[in-house]
């Protein structure tokens, strides 16, 4: 149980695109999902948690136009990446949790290239 | 705002050597959590631990959280390759609040 997935598992793009990656949690409710990045050799950062029916609450540094996050259900969350640019590549990791329980299931991660 | 720091970064050990990473925060913790990663893959939890003092065991793997709620370790003994990855702690400031990752130790192990 508690499985994450993730799609697609790597995409290419040109620069000023836009790039959606979903995040679903197959066999749990997950009432919060975060989402993550992590460059090569570094550690995860957290980019915002999202709450199923509400607004995303976006760390420090984040810009919420640009990294668009969508909890429509109890199992889907969204990260839309707007008008992509090279420095966007990156490991975009997402995870989610089941209510009070603490620990945080990952998902297998999306790798993002842009050109 | 809230730090983990984690040492040392990387970590090469011959195989049956035992091998230590440490964690340690900027403020008291609610519970501190690790997670391993393989090469390629995606983080995957091992542990949490919340008391003061705290020490849990996993085969060869010991955990521990200190007295004072601020610092971690990860302590593996007789390494094997099947250890290969990169441990990272994460702490919790509050129940529910979000996860604050160490910099992560990356583990080889030479045959």
């Amino acid at each position: 149980g508690a499985v994450v997935s993730q799609h697609p598992s790597w995409v290419i793009c040109k620069s000023g695109t836009s790039v959606k990656i979903e995040c679903r949690s197959l066999d749990f409710q997950a009432t919060t999902m975060f989402w993550y990045r992590q460059f090569p050799k570094q550690s995860l950062m957290l980019m915002a948690t999202s709450n199923e029916g509400s607004k995303a609450t976006y760390e420090q540094g984040v810009e919420k136009d640009k990294f668009l996050i969508n909890h429509a259900s109890l199992t889907l969350s969204t990260l839309t990446v707007t008008s992509a640019h090279p420095e966007d590549s990156s490991f975009y990791i997402c995870s989610a949790k089941n209510g009070r329980k603490y620990e945080q299931f990952f998902g297998p991660g999306t790798r993002l290239t842009v050109l | 705002g809230q730090q983990v720091m984690q040492i040392p970064q990387y970590q090469h050990v011959q195989e049956g050597e035992d091998f230590t990473t440490y964690c340690n925060s900027s403020t008291t913790l609610s519970n501190i959590q690790w997670y391993k990663q393989r090469p390629g893959g995606h983080p995957v939890f091992l542990i949490q631990l919340v008391k003061s003092g705290e020490v849990k065991k996993q085969k060869r793997l010991t955990f521990q959280f200190g007295e004072a709620k601020k610092n971690s370790s990860l302590h593996i003994t007789a390494t094997q390759t099947t250890d290969v990855g990169t441990y990272f702690c994460a702490g919790q400031g509050n129940q529910g609040g979000k996860l604050i990752f160490g910099q992560g130790t990356e583990l080889s192990v030479k045959p």
